[in-house]
């Protein structure tokens, strides 16, 4: 069974303030997908890395995808009270499934 | 452009009664899917379908039953309800082929709470 852990599993913090959480796992996958989920509403993709070592650049969040494809990282850049909500991240596991990690809950405080 | 919407939004039973959680899309997606959300475990899938008549169990299937007699609907029926079922339930679909890219489009989820 692929897992994907994630870290933190929460975090509150300050606007302004910069912030990095981690999806690690012990399988190779051959894609990461990031979705945010707003309260009271379902997970929404916010990118996906296909190639090792790739950056991808949304505004401020910054997405990198491991070297050896087992982990992948999400950069907030200045954050904002609208970056609040939960983050997830998920592989690929055949016919169209995805696993998804344990999330991470961020709360961006004024 | 409707997508995918789930019904009820919210939902409070009884142990052991029956509950139906309604999944409807509009995409006409090949795939649909069934997760449960609880903190601290993420999305946790119950069901999948890859077409009409077509399903197939996902990591926690117990206590859980499908249908998919048309292409748009996916119902998720709970046959006796348990208190380790309280959770928020959420519907996904997706395209088929390689270039839908396991991307999975969901629904706003349902609340349940079994008392």
């Amino acid at each position: 069974t692929q897992l994907l852990e994630q870290s933190p599993q929460f975090l509150s913090i300050q606007e302004g303030e910069n912030l990095t959480v981690y999806c690690n796992s012990s399988s190779v996958f051959s894609s990461l997908q990031w979705y945010r989920q707003e309260p009271g509403e379902g997970p929404v993709l916010l990118v996906t890395v296909v190639t090792g070592g790739e950056v991808k650049k949304l505004k401020r969040l910054t997405f990198q995808f491991g070297d050896a494809r087992k982990d992948s990282s999400l950069h907030i850049t200045a954050a904002q009270p609208g970056d609040t909500g939960l983050y997830l991240c998920a592989g690929p596991t055949g016919f169209q499934k995805l696993v998804f990690g344990t999330g991470t809950r961020l709360l961006v405080s004024p | 452009d409707a997508g995918i919407t789930q019904s009820p939004r919210y939902k409070i039973t009884e142990t052991g009664r029956q509950v139906t959680l309604m999944c409807h899309q509009t995409w006409s997606h090949s795939y649909m899917f069934w997760y449960r959300q609880d903190l601290g475990h993420g999305l946790r899938l119950i069901y999948y379908s890859a077409a009409a008549d077509i399903t197939d169990k996902g990591e926690v299937p117990d206590g859980y039953v499908v249908s998919r007699s048309k292409t748009e609907n996916f119902p998720l029926t709970l046959e006796s309800a348990t208190r380790s079922q309280t959770s928020v339930y959420f519907c996904a679909s997706s395209r088929e082929g390689r270039l839908a890219k396991n991307i999975q489009y969901f629904g706003a989820g349902t609340r349940l709470s079994v008392l």
